[in-house]
């Protein structure tokens, strides 16, 4: 079935600092690419995505590139903030049902 | 205005009890979703409604029964609560269609049940 392998965490930085975060995907045909975010306490917000092969997402300094000869959506960005902390989660989508698979989530913390 | 709203945030309850969670979306979707999030933040589907019929029901135990009375609306019904039913659970919706792909989600309800 299905799957998404990302980074596991905790991830610690100090502000401005670059942040990667590893996402590796399985799964037959052209799926959906996406990475949801999780700010304490709050329920997950669309951050980025692409639906199709060599596409860039990017959203607030953010971006993430569908690289399916390595089946991999790496969540980038140049200089994270306090504010970045959160949960992120890559996921995907494949079929006419549309049901998201996650990977287990990557804690982010930025120290000021 | 709140897009997908859930009812009630907080849910304590002792085992063995019946519990209701609620989901309403303005957003005029047509497919809605249960997730659950469990203590290791780990998100997994467990339902989905189309128009009102079920499309996805992932390998949940007969306790948990959802109900959508109109589009708008999918509730979560979970009778006899154990323990392992502790979680935080998230209401998404989207829209039908092929390039209508992101979902929208709820602020989610932590269930605990003592």
């Amino acid at each position: 079935g299905d799957s998404v392998t990302q980074m596991e965490g905790p991830v610690t930085l100090s502000e401005e600092a670059f942040l990667t975060i590893n996402c590796t995907y399985t799964a037959t045909g052209y799926p959906s690419l996406f990475w949801y975010v999780q700010y304490p306490g709050e329920g997950l917000q669309l951050l980025l995505k692409a639906t199709k092969a060599d596409d860039k997402g990017s959203n607030k300094g953010f971006e993430a590139t569908y690289r399916k000869e390595t089946t991999s959506f790496h969540l980038e960005k140049g200089s994270v903030q306090v504010s970045d902390s959160a949960v992120y989660f890559c996921a995907l989508i494949r079929g006419s049902n549309y049901k998201l698979t996650f990977g287990k989530g990557t804690l982010l913390t930025v120290n000021p | 205005d709140t897009a997908v709203s859930q009812t009630p945030k907080y849910l304590v309850t002792q085992m063995g009890n019946d519990k209701s969670i609620k989901c309403e979306q303005n957003l005029g979707h047509d497919t809605m979703y249960w997730y659950k999030q469990d203590s290791k933040k780990f998100l997994k589907i467990m339902f989905s409604y189309n128009n009102k019929e079920l499309i996805i029901n992932e390998t949940v135990p007969n306790r948990f029964s959802p109900k959508s009375p109109d589009k708008a609306h999918l509730n979560l019904h979970i009778n006899s609560l154990e323990l392992g039913d502790s979680a935080v659970y998230f209401c998404a919706s989207k829209l039908a269609g092929g390039n209508a792909d992101t979902q929208y989600f709820g602020p989610g309800t932590r269930l605990t049940v003592l």
